[in-house]
């Protein structure tokens, strides 16, 4: 069973609403990141962290997604005014750090948006 | 840029026949690629990894071999069972930890 841990399951907004979901990185896993899952399966990097820092992320994220990895509190993503383009699987993922593009990510079950 | 290309969306295969399932990649650094599997309303997780050229990498019946005169990293398996049914996703580790996905495979296994 996975160690990251997501909240909730499953979010379901009116459009223009606010939309946030919440990770728990496996323990002492200084990087996190956020990727997007649409119903094709397919995969879109949103934002990644390391030790409460960005490190990268793309110019969708800036404008209407917000995100942050606090010390000692969940990771957090949330969509400022959610669009139905929004409805997908938003998977946070934590990895260890050491080794750079090396590393495995370790993949929470997914928050399930869905903006009606 | 860095990106990976898996050819196939969906596979159809009867228990206990051999499967391949397409990768290639492109990047401007060393690669270093991953497979990761998606059981329906399961978190992905790693498969197998590597960054060896020519060099053989397997787990749980599943095998991989990195060949970077062709950019291919290609999985396999000589026997498939029913639990294999899933997503199967080839990635690319880039730049700042960022890890590039595939479009993904979904394998469908047959009694």
């Amino acid at each position: 069973n996975s160690k990251v841990i997501q909240t909730p399951r499953y979010l379901v907004k009116g459009q223009g609403q606010k939309a946030k979901m919440r990770c728990i990185p496996e323990k002492g896993h200084p990087v996190v990141f956020w990727y997007q899952q649409n119903k094709n399966n397919e995969f879109k990097f949103l934002i990644n962290f390391q030790n409460q820092e960005v490190l990268q992320q793309i110019d969708m994220t800036e404008k209407r997604f917000s995100a942050e990895c606090p010390s000692n509190s969940p990771c957090s993503l949330e969509i400022q005014s959610s669009e139905a383009g929004d409805s997908a699987l938003y998977l946070c993922a934590s990895s260890p750090g050491a080794g750079g593009r090396q590393n495995t990510l370790y993949f929470g079950a997914g928050t399930r948006l869905s903006v009606l | 840029g860095d990106s990976v290309t898996q050819t196939e969306g969906l596979v159809t295969l009867t228990k206990g026949l051999p499967v391949m399932l397409n990768c290639t990649y492109q990047t401007t650094y060393s690669p270093f690629l991953f497979w990761y599997v998606q059981h329906l309303n399961e978190a992905p997780k790693l498969l197998l990894k590597s960054s060896t050229d020519n060099k053989r990498t397997e787990h749980q019946g599943f095998y991989a071999t990195l060949h970077k005169s062709s950019s291919s990293f290609h999985l396999q398996k000589s026997s498939v069972q029913l639990s294999d049914s899933a997503l199967y996703f080839c990635a690319l580790g880039t730049g700042g930890y960022k890890v590039v996905f595939g479009s993904g495979t979904r394998l469908l296994v047959s009694p």
